[in-house]
């Protein structure tokens, strides 16, 4: 089954409304990445967090590794936050694959 | 700046060509990586190395070899195309993995395969 689950799948909001991304993982994780992507772009690491809580600006990252989840607050949303945010993760059981989510579509409009 | 650059940008293959896409990377990273993405899918993992002059299968190796020669270069191969294969090709670099350190990804801007 998929290692990484992100939900929700797309998100609409209005300008100024804040979003709340969550990614869950089927296994133990040694380290997890949240990374943004433009349509037809590439991808933009944005947070390197694999414990606890960041923050950098609007966006707040938690990753709570007992409960193999972590979540990406988007505060005061802005249209030039509109892409795709996928989480990645290494898994705890050892190795150096990355395995990422489908991803997060967020739209903001005016 | 870490740097992480694929070649080519794009490309248009006939089906049972062969395509080479090629990576390189200015980072000093041990580790390389190919991914694929379809549209509405997140990233999966072709192959991958660590070394150089070495190479490991990732989530869906088949149909596709790789190779790596230098710590720099990170060549993805299709022997003999299909239009299965039609996807957006991203490469990427990372450090070794050490304690809390972490395999920080560094990407590059994506090779689009059109496979007809």
């Amino acid at each position: 089954g998929q290692q990484v689950q992100q939900s929700p799948t797309s998100l609409v909001l209005q300008e100024g409304e804040n979003a709340e991304l969550q990614c869950n993982f089927s296994t133990s994780l040694n380290s997890m990445q949240w990374f943004y992507q433009r349509p037809g772009g590439s991808l933009i690491s944005v947070f390197y967090n694999p414990s606890g809580t960041k923050q950098s600006g609007r966006l707040t990252s938690t990753t709570v590794i007992k409960e193999r989840r972590s979540s990406l607050h988007i505060s005061s949303s802005q249209i030039t936050d509109s892409g795709t945010y996928l989480c990645a993760m290494v898994p705890g059981t050892g190795g150096y694959k990355v395995v990422f989510g489908s991803g997060t579509r967020l739209l903001v409009s005016p | 700046e870490a740097a992480v650059t694929q070649s080519p940008r794009s490309k248009v293959a006939v089906t049972g060509g062969k395509v080479t896409l090629s990576c390189h990377q200015t980072n000093n990273h041990d580790y390389m990586y190919w991914y694929r993405q379809d549209t509405g899918h997140g990233l999966r993992l072709i192959h991958y190395s660590y070394v150089a002059d070495s190479t490991e299968k990732g989530d869906i190796p088949d149909g596709y070899k790789a190779s790596r020669p230098s710590q720099e270069n990170f060549s993805l191969i299709l022997e003999l195309a299909s239009l299965s294969q039609t996807a957006v090709y991203f490469c990427a670099s990372s450090e070794p993995r050490t304690g809390l350190s972490g395999n920080t990804l560094y990407f590059g801007e994506g090779s689009r395969l059109i496979v007809v």
